[in-house]
Order: structure tokens, then C-alpha cells, then sequence
């Protein structure tokens, strides 16, 4: 079946410096979405790219597909503490009966030493 | 953006009883939604797929006659835990959209 790795699985930054959290696919992606869970919450949809190479930015984040549809980053320039939690990627495949499944990845949990 | 939410956030129960949780599409239809358990720490395992009028669809590993799941309206999926003992104490979280997830706030599960 598809497995959906992210690495690293945990992270401990200074608040105030870069993070990044790396996403890869066992088979080619339909798309690739990004979601944030806060300790004790639920995950929340931050972004989905679809085209291969695609980049997308949000403040402070920045999200890139990979050109194959395999990979996919999340990059956190100036980390702060409400970046707090821990990241998943999640890929969308499309199977061989035209069936959308949503497999998430391991996930990536950020701590900022204040 | 969409809003889904779960009833209820958490429970108690005893080993062998059993325990429904809802999932409500609040401001959308939805003719699919996923129920999904995160054990602590770990990602979410989708566990099967909702489908409106029709039979789930259970991942592989999954029981189907122990994790029951209806969705009878366009708006409203349960999952069933039947006869539910101390393993499946968990977080149990469904989600419903098209290409992009909303998902609900989650019941917490503790199966003493």
C-alpha cells in the first residue's frame, strides 16, 4: 500500500530560527495537502498543492511539491512559539478504481525553546 | 471554511460495552467522510470510508462488525465501537470534504 514518510519526526528549535520538515511518497502523488495539530487538538488544513514543482507561501511558511509528486516540503522561516505542534503531510492518491484516498504521513512535531 | 463537528468529545466506558460516535457536517453535505484514530503520538490511521447509503468501505486490518459505521443523511455518520475493550481506547477523529479535509474535533476514547 502507499506510505507517506516525513522526517524529522521530532524538532526542537529556538524561537527565531528555521524549520523544516520533508515528505516523501512510495508512489506518485494526485495531490499533497499540509496540516497543522496543536497538542490536544485536531488537525487543521493549512495548504494543498497540486501541479508538479509548485511552490505556495503563507507568511511565514512556505510549502514546495516536488517535481516528481513524490516529495513534498514544509519550511517555517522564524520560527515562534505559536508555531507550536506537529505537522503532517497528507497525500491524495487515486487508486487503479478511481477511489481518493487521503494517507498521511508520519508527522513532524515542532517545540520551540522559547 | 467548512465545519464538522464530532459528538461526543469524550468517554468513558466500561470493557465490553459499546460506544457510538457521532460526525456532523454542520454548513455542507457530505456524501463521504472518514473516520480516522490517532493513538498517542502517533499520525491518523484512516480506519474506513462513510458513504451515504450505502456500505463503508474498511481499511485493511480494520473489523467491520466491531467498528460499525452508518451514515444515513448527508450530514450525519456515526462509528460504533461494539463491545469495546481497553485497545481501542483512542482518539477518534472524522473528516468530510471534497479535495481538501475538515475535520472534527475528535472523541477521546478510554475503555477502562
Amino acid at each position: 500500500g502507499q506510505q507517506v514518510m516525513q522526517i524529522p519526526q521530532y524538532q526542537h528549535v529556538q524561537e527565531g530560527e528555521d524549520f523544516t520538515t520533508y515528505c516523501n511518497s512510495s508512489t506518485t502523488l494526485s495531490n499533497i495537502q499540509w496540516y497543522k495539530q496543536r497538542p490536544g487538538g485536531h488537525p487543521v488544513f493549512l495548504i494543498q498543492l497540486v501541479k508538479s514543482g509548485e511552490v505556495k507561501k503563507q507568511k511565514r511558511l512556505t510549502f514546495q511539491f516536488g517535481e516528481a509528486k513524490k516529495n513534498s516540503s514544509l519550511h517555517i522561516t522564524a520560527t515562534q512559539t505559536t508555531d507550536v505542534g506537529t505537522y503532517f503531510c497528507a497525500g491524495l492518491f487515486i487508486s487503479n478504481f478511481g477511489n481518493e484516498k487521503l494517507t498521511f504521513g508520519t508527522g513532524t512535531r515542532l517545540t520551540i525553546i522559547p | 471554511g467548512a465545519v464538522v463537528s464530532q459528538h461526543p468529545s469524550r468517554v468513558i466506558c466500561k470493557s465490553g460495552t459499546s460506544v457510538k460516535i457521532e460526525c456532523r457536517s454542520l454548513d455542507f453535505q457530505a456524501t463521504t467522510m472518514f473516520w480516522y484514530r490517532q493513538f498517542p503520538k502517533q499520525s491518523l490511521m484512516l480506519m474506513a470510508t462513510s458513504n451515504e447509503g450505502s456500505k463503508a468501505t474498511y481499511e485493511q486490518g480494520v473489523e467491520k462488525d466491531k467498528f460499525l459505521i452508518n451514515h444515513a443523511s448527508l450530514t450525519l455518520s456515526t462509528l460504533t465501537v461494539t463491545s469495546a475493550h481497553p485497545e481501542d481506547s483512542s482518539f477518534y477523529i472524522c473528516s468530510a470534504g471534497w479535495e481538501t479535509q475538515y475535520f472534527g474535533p475528535g472523541t477521546r476514547l478510554l475503555v477502562l
